[in-house]
């Protein structure tokens, strides 16, 4: 596909509710991001995927929250018993490479339009 | 510990004018940021990446300075026009780990 996809773009829980939201990162694309973003806040990190291994999971909020991408490719981020204060946008962004710290084109991020998740 | 900010109250400035937007950050120093361009509704878009031995980035109308002595990054728009309102947000990522660190953004309003 042309850029990173997430499904669906509007979630409407209720309070206790599992929900499961999806990202389909571009094509090829190694590393994989899944961040919160509140109202008026910048994204938060959540935890990030190197093809299919979970390499670092430390923004994860508690253990209502699970990720996964099984193939390397296509990511699901799970909230388990939702709260009010998951309300938030969730996004997810892929990367071509391996994070670096040379600044260099593996370092650029690609966003999704990210989830919109309302806890009622 | 580790933290990127920027001036949360909004900025809003002429058509025509050069808009400067700041971000501090401190107890770190990072190899590189990056800001990016967010519309409501829609994911971050990367505009530019600057390292920590470059003073300066320019990509069409938009400059980036990293000023390691005051630990600040400034990124302008010249010649600014209402086209580009948005938030803009600055990130950076620091040692090894994976994890990048946003600002909370700075939203520009250009007035015609």
């Amino acid at each position: 596909g042309a850029g990173v996809s997430q499904s669906p773009r509007y979630k409407v829980a209720k309070r206790g509710q599992d929900v499961a939201l999806r990202c389909d990162p571009i094509s090829g694309h190694v590393s994989l991001f899944w961040y919160q973003q509140a109202l008026g806040q910048g994204p938060e990190f959540l935890t990030y995927f190197q093809n299919e291994a979970q390499l670092d999971k430390s923004g994860l909020p508690s253990d209502r929250f699970f990720a996964e991408r099984p193939e390397g490719s296509v990511s699901t981020l799970k909230i388990q018993r939702t709260q009010q204060e998951d309300s938030a946008v969730y996004l997810c962004a892929s990367s071509s490479r391996v994070p670096g710290l040379a600044g260099g084109p593996e370092d650029t991020q690609y966003f999704g339009p990210g989830t919109r998740l309302t806890v009622l | 510990s580790q933290k990127i900010e920027q001036n949360s109250e909004a900025l809003n400035i002429q058509e025509g004018k050069t808009a400067t937007l700041t971000c501090n950050y401190t107890n770190y120093s990072p190899a590189y940021l990056q800001w990016y361009r967010q519309d409501p509704g829609r994911g971050p878009v990367f505009l530019l990446l600057i390292r920590e031995n470059e003073k300066e980035k320019r990509k069409e109308r938009l400059k980036v300075t990293f000023d390691t002595t005051l630990k600040q990054s400034l990124f302008h728009i010249t010649a600014s026009q209402p086209a580009d309102s948005a938030t803009y947000l600055c990130a950076s990522r620091y040692s090894s780990a994976s994890k990048i660190i946003f600002g909370s953004g700075t939203r520009l309003s250009i007035r015609p």
